[in-house]
C-alpha cells in the first residue's frame, strides 16, 4: 500500500485495549476540530468532529476529548480491532477558515 | 449516495510538464477543497472553491491553480512541474463552505514527478 507517513509517531496496542491519540493544535481561536483515519491507499475518512463549547462528544467506540486550556485534543477508542490500524489525524478551523491537519499518528493494533 | 471521485487515480509526469487533476464532489455539495499530501509535509492546505468561487488559498506557488465548474465539479492543475510537486493530491467536498462540518475526502490521485 500506499505510505501516508514514513516518520509517524506511532502507538502500539493489543487487540481489545483501549486506545487514546493525542493532539496538540496550535490555534487558541479555533472553534471546530475534527478526526480522521486514514488507511493506506485511502483518503482521510472522518471519524468524529467537536465544538469549542463542548468539552467531550462520544460516538461508536470513540470519545473525543477537548481540553481548551492546555489547546490539548484527545481520540479515545474502546477495544481496539485490527481493523482500527490505520494513520490518525486531528484537525481544526477557525479564524482562518480552514481545516489545518496536524502530522498524524500511526496506530498498529497488535492480534 | 456516491462518494468523492477523483480521477485520474495514478499519474506519472516529466519535471516541466504540466498537469490537470479532477475531482467530483458529493452530489449536493457545493464546496470543494484540495489538499496536497507528502510524507514530510503532512497535508497542506491548497485551496478551496464554493459556487465557482475560490474562497481561500494556502501557501502554494502561483503554478498551483484550480477552478470550479457551476455543477461544482473541481480541476486543479500544476504548471511547470518540479520534482517535489510529486504527493498525493486529495479533494474533499462539504455542503457549504467554513469548515464548521466535516470535509468529505476522495482517494486521491497520486502524481509521480520524475
Amino acid at each position: 500500500g500506499e505510505s501516508v507517513g514514513l516518520h509517524l509517531p506511532t502507538l502500539s496496542v493489543q487487540e481489545g485495549d483501549n486506545s487514546i491519540i493525542n493532539c496538540a493544535y496550535s490555534n487558541s481561536a479555533s472553534d471546530y476540530f475534527i478526526w480522521y483515519k486514514q488507511e493506506s491507499g485511502k483518503g482521510p475518512q472522518f471519524i468524529i468532529d467537536i465544538r469549542s463549547n463542548m468539552d467531550k462528544r462520544q460516538g461508536q467506540r470513540v470519545t473525543v476529548l477537548l481540553n481548551k486550556t492546555v489547546k490539548h485534543l484527545s481520540l479515545q477508542i474502546a477495544a481496539t480491532q485490527p481493523g482500527d490500524s490505520a494513520v490518525y489525524f486531528c484537525a481544526e478551523s477557525g479564524a482562518t477558515n480552514k481545516l489545518i491537519f496536524g502530522t498524524g499518528t500511526l496506530l498498529a493494533v497488535q492480534p | 449516495k456516491a462518494g468523492v471521485t477523483q480521477t485520474p487515480r495514478y499519474l506519472i509526469k516529466t519535471r516541466g510538464q504540466q498537469v490537470t487533476l479532477s475531482c467530483s464532489p458529493i452530489s449536493g455539495h457545493r464546496s470543494v477543497s484540495w489538499y496536497q499530501q507528502t510524507p514530510g509535509q503532512g497535508l497542506q492546505f491548497l485551496f478551496e472553491y464554493f459556487s465557482e468561487t475560490q474562497r481561500n488559498k494556502g501557501n502554494f506557488p502561483g503554478r498551483f491553480s484550480g477552478r470550479q465548474f457551476s455543477n461544482s465539479r473541481s480541476e486543479m492543475n500544476v504548471s511547470t512541474l518540479e520534482l517535489g510537486d510529486s504527493a498525493l493530491y486529495l479533494c474533499a467536498s462539504s455542503p457549504g463552505t467554513g469548515y464548521n462540518s466535516p470535509l468529505h475526502f476522495g482517494n486521491g490521485t497520486r502524481l509521480t514527478v520524475t
